[in-house]
């Protein structure tokens, strides 16, 4: 079983839909980074989470570190939203989810 | 600033070849991290530096893969010999401090044949 674990896996939404994205995770942790790689291949840095919530602009990110859970989720999704979004926690070393492709739809 | 820079961008090399790769991070980021991602196994860390010092190289897949961050400014990744199997898109981030909110560079596509 992966210590990181991203669901689902693919993600197909209607443009403006709100988009939720899961991440569970087995080992303990300092801090939570939700990345996010366009299908060009570059990869930025969403949030780094070590307790509770954070916004920007329409993207929300929490964490639930008694239940190692944490979510990440788009309101009003957009085409330009399209991409693989990776959760990624740091315990010992940096141990990354699998990712989830997410293609939104004009 | 620019962000941070990798070089090169695009890399196809014979196998058993020497390949370098090259970071820059940065300024004023105090740890540096490389990462491999390939179809099979998605995104691994290789090797981290906190200032300047390798701190955990157990992402290291073997002895053909070598690190070092001469200064707080530059690092090099390298493979010798290199093998298709290292095939892959090689990134590098840099961080202010080790749990602050990473940086990616555009990665380097590397391909052995």
């Amino acid at each position: 079983k992966n210590e990181v674990e991203q669901s689902p896996q693919n993600l197909t939404a209607q443009e403006g839909e709100f988009i939720t994205i899961n991440c569970s995770y087995s080992v303990g942790i300092s801090a939570l980074h939700w990345l996010q790689q366009h299908p060009g291949g570059g990869i930025v840095s969403l949030f780094m989470l070590s307790s509770g919530k954070k916004k920007h602009g329409r993207l929300i990110a929490t964490i639930n570190i008694q239940e190692k859970h944490s979510s990440l989720h788009i309101t009003a999704s957009h085409p330009r939203d399209s991409a693989v979004y990776i959760c990624a926690v740091r315990s010992d070393k940096l141990i990354f989810g699998t990712g989830t492709r997410l293609q939104v739809f004009p | 600033d620019a962000g941070v820079i990798q070089s090169p961008r695009h890399e196809v090399t014979e196998m058993g070849q020497e390949v370098t790769l090259r970071c820059k991070p940065i300024s004023g980021h105090n740890s540096l991290f490389w990462y491999r991602q390939t179809m099979m196994r998605g995104l691994e860390l290789l090797i981290y530096f906190n200032n300047n010092v390798p701190i955990d190289d157990s992402g290291m897949p073997e002895d053909r893969f070598s690190a070092k961050m001469p200064n707080a400014s530059f690092s090099t990744l390298k493979i010798q010999p290199s093998e298709p199997r290292d095939s892959a898109v090689y990134f590098c981030a840099s961080t202010l401090w080790e749990n602050t909110e990473a940086f990616f560079g555009q990665g380097t596509r590397l391909t052995v044949v």
